[in-house]
């Protein structure tokens, strides 16, 4: 079946550091999503990439989806404590279910 | 606030039990999906609805069942339950349920002594 998956399971990086975790689809996508949970709370939606190639940025956090539309990244420059959780993307089935990867949980050292 | 509601917040049961979980979706969302996320585990796809229709269904134990009611609230029943389903429920809703973004309730953690 379809599969997602996201590489680091874990990062942990000094505040100012920059972070990246990447995600692969063994199935073309027709889009990406990423997801935040903060420890304790639940997956928020941050952004959706539709188009080959896109890239969009949100203030220090630039998502990337790639050109084969199998693969995304998240990248966040100088990493603040705010930034702490795990980080989920998502890419939906052919039945319209979203099938998460297994995430990436960041922790920052102030 | 998503705007989508999950009840109980919490459930702690004992072995062999049944329980039911709750959520009512966004205004105007039709479709309801069911995950479970286990510690430091990703989220597990169980089940989705749309109007009222099952849609798709993930790795749901047969011991776990689903429905959409006509007003689109959701309920999970989890029965003969075991130590092993001991997680966070999440409930979550999109408009139309074909791989739009997800409006996640804040869960139920379920504990099973």
């Amino acid at each position: 079946g379809q599969q997602v998956m996201q590489i680091p399971q874990y990062q942990h990086v000094q505040e100012g550091e920059d972070f990246t975790t990447y995600c692969n689809s063994s199935t073309t996508l027709s889009n990406i999503q990423w997801y935040k949970q903060r420890p304790g709370g639940h997956p928020v939606f941050l952004i959706q990439l539709v188009k080959s190639g896109e890239v969009k940025k949100q203030k220090r956090l630039t998502f990337q989806f790639g050109e084969a539309k199998k693969n995304s990244s998240l990248h966040i420059t100088a990493t603040q404590t705010t930034d702490v959780g795990t980080y989920f993307c998502a890419g939906p089935s052919n039945t319209g279910k979203l099938i998460f990867g297994q995430g990436t949980t960041l922790q920052v050292k102030p | 606030d998503s705007g989508v509601t999950q009840t109980p917040k919490h459930l702690i049961t004992a072995t062999g039990q049944r329980v039911t979980l709750r959520c009512s979706p966004r205004s105007g969302d039709l479709s309801v999906y069911w995950y479970q996320q286990s510690l430091d585990q990703g989220l597990q796809f169980l089940i989705q609805y749309y109007n009222g229709e099952e849609r798709a269904k993930g790795n749901i134990l047969e011991r776990f069942s689903a429905q959409q009611f006509p007003d689109l609230h959701s309920e999970l029943n989890l029965s003969s339950l075991e130590l092993g389903d001991s997680a966070l429920y999440f409930c979550a809703s999109s408009v139309q349920g074909g791989g739009e973004k997800l409006f996640f309730g804040s869960g139920t953690q379920l504990s099973v002594l």
